[in-house]
């Protein structure tokens, strides 16, 4: 298992600033996701960031709004930029790595931060 | 395109009344499914699949490849259920398996 913490856990922001979101590992996994939760919503995949190189984005969401980071194994960042009312939500952070049952089998499995409870004013 | 359904935003059942949370997929392929659970002022935590065929605080889940649904049942809810369930779904997708995720249930169960 692997257990994620991530840092803010919540806040509140001005309109047209920007957060920056940590989120730490404690074993180095190869995959690393953002999620992002808005209330009364699915949890919707913001991108997959990759080690030692650009984070994969999915449709509906661009570098510029939300550059990521991922200098290491073990860490990764999101930023919301320029943020907007629409960007209030939570944002979890998620790592993919192995899970045994038994011995007998093992497969990936999705574990998830606490996640960032985010407010734009 | 890979999708997952989940019909119902809210359950709300008495204590000791069965329960079954409600999840369709669409995929086109084998994909292994998932529910999540989050209990309140808690994270989202993994809590069965269905390669493992597995009880977990007494939910079972049965995938159903005719129907392409992956229910979740517990005969007996607790008021300890009450929570949000997500049904997910994971399939091969260039080279990787990045989970689709339902809307979520939230399930309520009263003393």
């Amino acid at each position: 298992s692997a257990v994620i913490s991530q840092k803010p856990s919540r806040d509140i922001c001005q309109r047209g600033t920007s957060l920056t979101i940590q989120c730490q590992v404690d074993s180095q996994v190869t995959m690393m996701f953002w999620y992002r939760q808005q209330p009364g919503q699915s949890l919707t995949l913001i991108a997959t960031a990759n080690q030692g190189s650009e984070a994969t984005y999915e449709s509906g969401f661009v570098i510029d709004k939300f550059p990521i980071s991922r200098p290491n194994l073990t860490f990764s960042t999101l930023t919301v930029s320029n943020m907007s009312p629409e960007d209030s939500s939570i944002y979890l952070c998620s790592v993919e790595s192995l899970w045994t049952s038994g011995g007998s089998s093992s497969t990936d499995t999705q574990y998830f931060g606490p996640g960032t409870r985010l407010t734009v004013l | 395109a890979q999708r997952v359904t989940q019909p119902e935003k809210l359950l709300s059942v008495f204590k000791g009344a069965p329960v079954e949370l409600k999840c369709n997929y669409s995929y086109s392929g084998s994909p292994e499914l998932f529910w999540y659970v989050q209990y309140s002022r808690q994270r989202l935590q993994l809590l069965l699949r269905h390669i493992s065929r597995e009880s977990i605080k007494g939910f079972t889940a049965d995938l159903n490849k005719g129907e392409t649904s992956f229910h979740l049942k517990k005969p007996f809810a607790q008021e300890e259920d009450s929570a949000m369930y997500y049904c997910a779904l994971s399939g091969p997708s260039g080279g990787s398996y990045i989970p689709t995720f339902g809307r979520g249930t939230s399930l309520i169960v009263h003393p």
